[in-house]
């Protein structure tokens, strides 16, 4: 199975910063890698598909770049509604693979 | 709206068996490539089985040979039928899906919670 690797494991930044958060493949999946938020008790959301789509009603200052092994999310400038864990997902391949997560917290 | 409602969890002994269901509304399950998701209490997010809108079925090594995933196309309900359970296995499952054509997640529901305990 595709092994996804998150790094780094948290990320502790002040609102408004930028937030760079990395997902690496143990094989290629080419640009099929989404990334999805997570909220204390709620279910995760969609925010990108396919390395670089923002899902409906997900703001401009999330934006995914990569293809193959290599993925990022960045948020350009942090809101408060935006500390949350973030997990990579690749559908290259069955099985389905998330990666361990980022959490983003306040510093 | 789209809606997705899973039920079926609660507590069972290791070794037991116990079926998941997920009722969708405004929004066909039969269309679209659908999965079962699970959390366990305070880890990550782990992909557990798929189905896509032929009727192939995909698990987790996991859970190979012990869940099988199903759908109702009639009552547009999916269900994951868990056996020889874990202590594992123990976890908040979520349905989830949204496209026929990928297994991308514009849905979830808010899952139901199995706790596999003697």
């Amino acid at each position: 199975e595709i092994v996804l690797t998150q790094s780094p494991a948290t990320l502790s930044l002040s609102p408004g910063e930028r937030a760079t958060l990395s997902c690496r493949a143990s094989q290629s999946v080419r640009s099929l890698l989404a990334w999805y938020q997570q909220k204390p008790g709620q279910a995760p959301r969609l925010l990108i598909y396919d390395s670089s789509n923002r899902a409906t009603g997900i703001p401009a200052r999330f934006s995914g770049s990569g293809s193959g092994t290599d993925f990022t999310l960045t948020i350009s400038s942090l809101e408060p509604e935006d500390f949350a864990v973030y997990y990579c997902l690749q559908r290259r391949d069955w099985p389905l693979t998330f990666g361990g997560g980022t959490k983003v917290d306040i510093k | 709206e789209v809606q997705l409602v899973e039920s079926g969890g609660g507590l069972i002994q290791p070794g037991g068996s116990l079926r998941l269901s997920c009722a969708a509304s405004g929004f066909t399950v039969s269309s679209n490539y659908m999965s079962w998701v699970r959390q366990a209490p305070g880890k990550g997010l782990e992909w557990v089985s798929g189905i896509s809108p032929g009727g192939s079925t995909y698990y987790a090594d996991t859970v190979k040979g012990r869940f099988t995933f199903s759908r109702d196309n009639s009552k547009n309900t999916l269900s994951l039928q868990m056996n020889s359970l874990r202590v594992e296995d123990t976890a908040l499952y979520y349905c989830a899906g949204g496209r026929s054509s990928a297994s991308i997640f514009d849905y979830w529901g808010q899952g139901t919670l199995v706790t596999v305990s003697s």
